[in-house]
């Protein structure tokens, strides 16, 4: 079975701060993604990374960065958290041609 | 550019009726369809997806969902509805040979004793 965990499932963090949160995944995905989920906005794409240091925007991309230094690990930066940023995150992966997405259980955060 | 319209935010129903969760998409190309459910406190599993071939999906746990291009539709389906089915349910769509995958804002099923 393929899993994808994530570092966290609940965060508590202050307006300001440096938020890393952390993804892995152990079947060998080429591509990973970070979603943020709202009520009625279903999921939106913050980025994704379809290769060993490579990472492209997605449709929400303001306020955060992303890593990805190993093939397993995907990593979302929060540069300075805001209220705003309060949300559930979700990480997922895929294998290129696959299409199907496997998810991690989520980080639901709090910014403070 | 594609969209995902989920056209309930929430459908209750009584356990062991039918229920139907609507989703429409627009595309100016082919695209992969998708269903997903979110159980509470876990992130998001595969239901089932339409690539190509036969147009009725069958998918885990008595789903089943027809893809009808000439509506533009992939609306998700299941004969009777157990409590255990209480679950957040995404229409996603992706275009083929692409990255990303498109999200309907989901829909809240609350099956009722």
């Amino acid at each position: 079975d393929v899993k994808v965990t994530q570092s966290s499932r609940y965060l508590v963090k202050r307006t300001g701060e440096k938020v890393f949160l952390e993804c892995v995944q152990d079947m060998d995905h080429e591509n990973m993604f970070w979603y943020r989920q709202d009520p009625g906005l279903g999921l939106r794409l913050i980025y994704f990374s379809y290769d060993v240091k490579m990472k492209e925007k997605g449709d929400i991309p303001e306020g955060y960065s992303v890593s990805r230094e190993k093939k397993e690990r995907f990593s979302l930066i929060l540069e300075s958290a805001s209220t705003n940023q309060t949300s559930m995150y979700l990480c997922a992966s895929s294998r290129p041609g696959t299409e199907t997405q496997y998810f991690g259980p989520g980080t639901r955060l709090l910014v403070l | 550019a594609q969209s995902v319209t989920q056209l309930d935010s929430q459908v209750p129903v009584f356990e062991e009726a039918p229920v139907e969760l609507r989703c429409n998409y627009s595309s100016s190309v082919s695209v992969y369809l998708f269903w997903y459910v979110q159980y509470p406190n876990q992130g998001l599993q595969l239901l089932l997806k339409y690539l190509s071939g036969s147009t009725l999906v069958k998918g885990i746990n008595g789903f089943e969902a027809e893809f009808n291009k000439s509506q533009t539709s992939f609306h998700l389906r299941k004969p009777s509805v157990h409590i255990s089915d209480t679950a957040e349910y995404f229409c996603a769509v992706s275009v083929t040979g692409g990255f990303k995958t498109i999200f309907g804002a989901g829909t809240r099923l609350f099956v009722k004793a």
